[in-house]
């Protein structure tokens, strides 16, 4: 049990809609990373929030954005669905400058038909 | 860019085997070195970590040795059980704090 909750568990959308997705920091950590993780693949970085304002990105296409919030919880927007989009997304919270310690949530996954 | 690079899997071993999962990078600089695990139906976990040349990094019987020659931090375990079945990535951590992952290898160890 690490104290990362991601909502919901299984999504699914169609091509072109728009999703958020919801994760709830351990206590204590104040930064948020996104991770999508493709089927048989590993995460790719999409980007991390630290004190509400993003805080480094992945290669990945301004239709992924973000929120993080003062209680440290964020959300994972992505608009224009695409099919490519099918993936697990992860959710890690940590401390700021310290990747090191982060902790991840179970996932979110995210069919798009 | 800094990278990682896994054995492919499956790796099916029997219980009480030995075991490795190779991992070698690519970075610029010397960067903290991770394996993390993913059990069926369950987030990423750290395994363990090692943050400079020569460290040693353990728990749960797996160890791994941050080798600056061959830029490898492979992962061993002297005794696998029918539990340790899940699939490990290897990490690093960029300049930007940032994690860079292999592709994963799924370990599987039947009884």
């Amino acid at each position: 049990e690490t104290g990362v909750t991601q909502s919901p568990t299984h999504l699914i959308k169609t091509r072109g809609q728009q999703v958020t997705l919801r994760c709830s920091s351990q206590s204590g950590h104040n930064t948020v990373s996104w991770y999508q993780q493709a089927l048989g693949q590993g995460p790719q970085f999409i980007f991390q929030y630290y004190r509400e304002e993003e805080n480094g990105r992945g290669n990945f296409p301004p239709r992924f954005s973000g929120l993080q919030f003062p209680n440290y919880s964020s959300e994972l927007n992505v608009n224009a669905l695409e099919l490519d989009d099918s993936a697990l997304y992860l959710c890690a919270s940590g401390r700021a400058h310290m990747n090191t310690e982060a902790f991840f949530g179970q996932g979110t996954r995210l069919t798009v038909v | 860019g800094d990278s990682v690079t896994q054995m492919e899997g499956p790796v099916t071993l029997s219980e009480e085997a030995f075991l490795t999962i190779n991992c070698t990078y690519t970075a610029t600089g010397y960067p903290s070195l991770f394996w993390y695990v993913q059990y069926p139906g369950e987030g990423l976990q750290l395994l363990l970590k090692a943050t400079k040349a020569d460290d040693k990094g353990s728990n749960k019987g797996f160890e791994a040795t941050y080798r600056k020659e061959t830029t490898s931090f492979h992962l061993e375990k002297g005794s696998v059980q029918v539990s340790d079945s899940a699939v490990y990535f290897c990490a690093l951590e960029d300049s930007n704090y940032q994690l860079i992952w292999g592709a994963g290898t799924k370990l599987i160890i039947k009884p």
